[in-house]
């Protein structure tokens, strides 16, 4: 399956723990983004990257979040000290070339991990 | 005022109707288009992009009015497989080209 893998695809978080969620793109694709979908809520942008780079974090918040796509291995999306806020469905999504993102609307996204905070 | 807005629904129809989406968004000098579908507990996939002149795929119609900043889709003859969630979609044409969704209309299409 040469689609976008995002692991795992459940989790479970008491409150205070760490959450990390993992990500690899599509083969070839070295633009990432990672997206959060609150119950019944739409997509939100959180973070744009690139290989070893972060581009646009403009939707993060601004404490306990963190990413990070590494020359080698998985995209990861970490979350320290978790809140029942952040349960969610974080979704990540791949693309070759950011501006054919522009001009074809086409990210491939992964299956989601949701992500429960007890 | 959020970016992208849609009527959240649900939109309860019989199958075979007609059913229309509206979408607006908030920056004039917006991009690009699109309408996803995601159904329930999965990713959303790409339906189709809507280009200024309106474009058709099948039963599905999607218009771009750039003076009033809305956007639609049109289902035609709906079918059971057509129950999802459909988001608007757009690009602000921001440095990362992200794509900025509305929270999505839901869609029920019954027997």
């Amino acid at each position: 399956n040469a689609g976008v893998m995002q692991n795992p695809r459940h989790l479970v978080r008491r409150r205070g723990q760490e959450a990390r969620l993992r990500c690899s793109p599509m083969k070839g694709h070295s633009h990432v983004y990672w997206y959060r979908q609150l119950p019944e809520e739409g997509l939100k942008f959180m973070v744009y990257l690139q290989k070893e780079n972060i581009i646009d974090e403009s939707g993060m918040p601004k404490e306990r979040f963190s990413a990070e796509f590494p020359k080698e291995g998985p995209s990861i999306l970490r979350i320290q000290q978790v809140v029942r806020g952040d349960s969610a469905a974080y979704f990540c999504a791949s693309s070759s070339v950011a501006g054919e993102v522009a001009n074809t609307g086409e990210l491939f996204f992964g299956e989601g991990s949701r992500l429960t905070v007890l | 005022r959020k970016e992208v807005e849609q009527d959240p629904g649900p939109f309860n129809v019989p199958e075979g109707a007609t059913v229309a989406f509206n979408c607006t968004y908030s920056n004039s000098a917006s991009q690009s288009f699109f309408w996803y579908r995601q159904d329930c507990r999965k990713e959303p996939k790409l339906l189709m992009s809507v280009y200024s002149s309106g474009n058709e795929d099948g039963r599905f119609t999607a218009q771009l009015n750039r003076a009033s900043q809305y956007i639609s889709l049109l289902i035609r003859d709906s079918k059971l497989s057509d129950s999802a969630t459909y988001l608007c979609v757009v690009n602000f044409g921001n440095a990362g080209n992200m794509l900025t969704f509305g929270g999505g209309t839901r869609l029920m299409v019954k027997p």
